[in-house]
């Protein structure tokens, strides 16, 4: 079955970086991009970012874009979410999310990572 | 990018009633890429409708989307109690991809 299995809980500084891992198993891990997607304490939901299944083209949200970068490792199934230059409101649970087939969207997602920015 | 509103903000309703969800568009959704979204809380997201009437791998069919263009419903035809959650709908015809602020549905 396909699955997401994220690592664990973040707590950063103002002005640190995080790296998130999103690990990817039951299904082709080339075939389906893979989107990020996060979500601040008691607000809804913020689009952050892909890499599509080639592996060669990232897209990232405007008000993140220059703080973040999408990558894969195929050799481990791995997708990562890197954040730098960290502030207090990119307090959230991130999550990892597959984009299904043809017109079908986010059809798996991850169990979500808590990243705190605190001092 | 497209701004997506969700009407009501909060939906009062009984087990067995019928909800109905609102999700307008600032623009028209190419493709009719509008997918909603069901989260519960602690959980993340699961996808329920997308290409706007298309329901996803194993949603019940109380499960229902509709709409085009700038104008999208969901209706859910008779609350189960687990139906109570929070309803996002997205649009991923145009980049970047947005959501709506979502659609809390309680119990009445």
């Amino acid at each position: 079955q396909v699955q997401l299995v994220q690592s664990g809980a973040e707590v950063k500084k103002p002005g640190a970086s995080v790296k998130i891992s999103c690990e990817a198993s039951g299904y082709t891990f080339t075939s389906h991009s893979i989107h990020w997607v996060r979500q601040a304490p008691g607000q809804g939901l913020e689009w952050v970012g892909i890499i599509r299944s080639s592996g060669e083209t990232t897209s990232y949200s405007q008000n993140l874009q220059g703080r973040v970068t999408v990558t894969r490792d195929t050799s481990t199934n791995t997708a990562y979410l890197e954040l730098r230059s960290l502030r207090f409101e990119d307090s959230a649970v991130y999550y990892c999310a597959r984009r299904g087939s043809g017109s079908c969207d986010l059809d798996y997602w991850g169990q979500g990572t808590l990243v705190t920015v605190s001092s | 990018e497209i701004v997506l509103t969700q009407s009501p903000g909060t939906l009062s309703l009984s087990p067995g009633e019928r909800a109905t969800l609102s999700c307008r568009a600032s623009q028209r959704v190419s493709s009719d890429y509008l997918a909603w979204y069901q989260q519960k809380p602690g959980q993340a997201p699961r996808l329920l409708i997308y290409g706007a009437s298309s329901r996803a791998t194993g949603i019940p069919d109380r499960f229902s989307g509709s709409g085009s263009g700038t104008d999208f419903t969901l209706s859910i035809s008779r609350l189960g109690p687990e139906d109570f959650a929070v309803y996002y709908c997205q649009q991923y015809g145009s980049s970047p991809r947005t959501f709506g602020q979502g659609t809390k549905v309680e119990i009445k």
